[in-house]
């Protein structure tokens, strides 16, 4: 049971390169996450899937795009980065609406 | 989404003094979670608050959550090293599926 697995947990893109970070959980939970952690920000919600199927906009969701390939597996997208992109990404989920939750142990992106 | 404050953004003490970070919000909250992150980690679930005027204790940690549930606390006792990191509040509106974080207060202790 590895719960919350993020690939890459490093990863340094150019300016304009693509890339999607990878998020998959084993626990069958239906929520999943994408945070972004910044210095003096907390964790700023991008996006989040409330359920299989279904994925909303969160705080900063501009130039991202999610997928919620299945119940386990959550993805991030990022078709151009740009530098104000480097940042912290976590990926989280949880079970219901009101429980707690648990995060992947994050990708560290570089945008140069 | 919901939105909560949190104070103090950093706090340094001796080793053996307490601490505390607040957690303030403008409406009415369901119920509140805390999380620790240590440095180079992830943030790791503390605990969930749920009824008006919770308090709930583990070892040193005390959490309480408001009257108006509007506002919680986090006090550590007789801080320890191992107690470095950051301590975030969290919340979500009512009926919502969004969990929002509070910028966290950062933690140093002096040995």
């Amino acid at each position: 049971n590895a719960g919350v697995t993020q690939t890459p947990k490093f990863q340094v893109l150019k300016t304009g390169q693509s890339m999607t970070l990878q998020c998959a959980q084993d626990m069958n939970h239906n929520s999943m996450y994408w945070y972004r952690q910044d210095p003096g920000m907390g964790l700023r919600l991008i996006y989040y899937s409330a359920s299989e199927g279904t994925t909303d906009k969160g705080e900063v969701p501009n130039g991202y795009n999610v997928s919620r390939l299945n119940k386990r597996e959550f993805s991030l997208r990022l078709e151009s980065a740009a530098p104000s992109q480097t940042s912290v990404y976590f990926c989280a989920s949880r079970g219901r609406r009101d429980s707690a939750i648990g995060f992947g142990s994050g990708t560290r992106l570089t945008v140069v | 989404g919901q939105q909560v404050m949190q104070i103090p953004q950093y706090q340094h003490v001796q080793e053996g003094e307490d601490f505390t970070t607040y957690c303030n919000s403008s409406t009415t909250l369901s119920n509140i979670q805390w999380y620790k992150q240590r440095p180079g980690g992830h943030p790791v679930f503390l605990i969930q608050l749920v009824k008006s005027g919770e308090v709930k204790k583990q070892k040193r940690l005390t959490f309480q959550f408001g009257e108006a549930k509007k506002n919680s606390s986090l006090h550590i006792t007789a801080t320890q090293t191992t107690d470095v990191g950051t301590y975030f509040c969290a919340a979500s509106g009512a009926g919502s599926y969004q969990l929002t974080f509070g910028k966290g207060t950062k933690l140093s202790v002096i040995p």
